[in-house]
């Protein structure tokens, strides 16, 4: 079936600092997707992209969907402790979700 | 808040037994996705459903059934449950057509603990 790679699978930074990660696919998805889970919740939506080439922001947070339309990246400017938790991508259709990227962030 | 509900948000059970998790999704939403996420794993697709049918499988044992209501809610029946059935079952929903599953909103999850 389609897989996604997504990396890196953690990373530890200081706070303050940007953060970066990405997810790519031997398959081409229609709708790229940004999942931040915290522990013990359910994956919160954070970021969708319908288009090929399309760059959308929300806060600190920008995304970009591949102009291959077979990966994507996830930008987190300026990090502060609440951007701890996991990061999932997602490609759709039908919905497939990366392993996570695990963000911890030092104060 | 999602507006996606799960209910139990724990369940303690012993080995062999049956469970049957609850949800209700979004309201207008008429597509329901149960996911499995185990320790260290990520999220894994188990059965959709889209206003009342079967629309998609997964991953999905064959000890482990689903059916949505006619009111959208939807059950996770977990039979002959085995230690590594412990994991996190989460619900999503969409508005989703039949095919299309973009935009999918999580429930909080229910813990599963096999004893």
């Amino acid at each position: 079936g389609q897989q996604l790679n997504q990396s890196p699978q953690s990373m530890f930074i200081q706070e303050g600092e940007d953060v970066s990660m990405n997810c790519t696919s031997s398959s081409i998805f229609n709708t790229w997707l940004w999942y931040k889970q915290d522990p013990g919740e359910g994956p919160v939506l954070l970021i969708a992209l319908y288009k090929a080439g399309e760059l959308t922001s929300n806060g600190r947070l920008t995304a970009q969907f591949g102009i291959t339309r077979k990966d994507s990246f996830l930008n987190i400017s300026a990090s502060i402790p609440s951007d701890v938790g996991i990061y999932f991508c997602a490609g759709s259709t039908p919905l497939v979700f990366g392993k996570g990227t695990r963000l911890s962030v030092i104060a | 808040d999602s507006g996606v509900t799960q209910t139990p948000k724990h369940l303690i059970t012993a080995t062999g037994q049956r469970v049957t998790l609850r949800c209700s999704p979004r309201s207008g939403d008429l597509s329901v996705y149960w996911y499995q996420q185990s320790l260290d794993q990520g999220l894994q697709f188990l059965i959709q459903y889209y206003n009342g049918e079967e629309r998609a499988k997964g991953n999905i044992l064959e000890r482990f059934s689903a059916q949505q209501f006619p009111d959208l809610h939807s059950e996770l029946n977990l039979s002959s449950l085995e230690l590594g059935d412990s994991a996190l079952y989460f619900c999503a929903s969409s508005v989703g057509s039949p095919i299309e599953s973009h935009e999918q909103f999580f429930g909080p999850g229910t813990r599963l603990t096999v004893l």
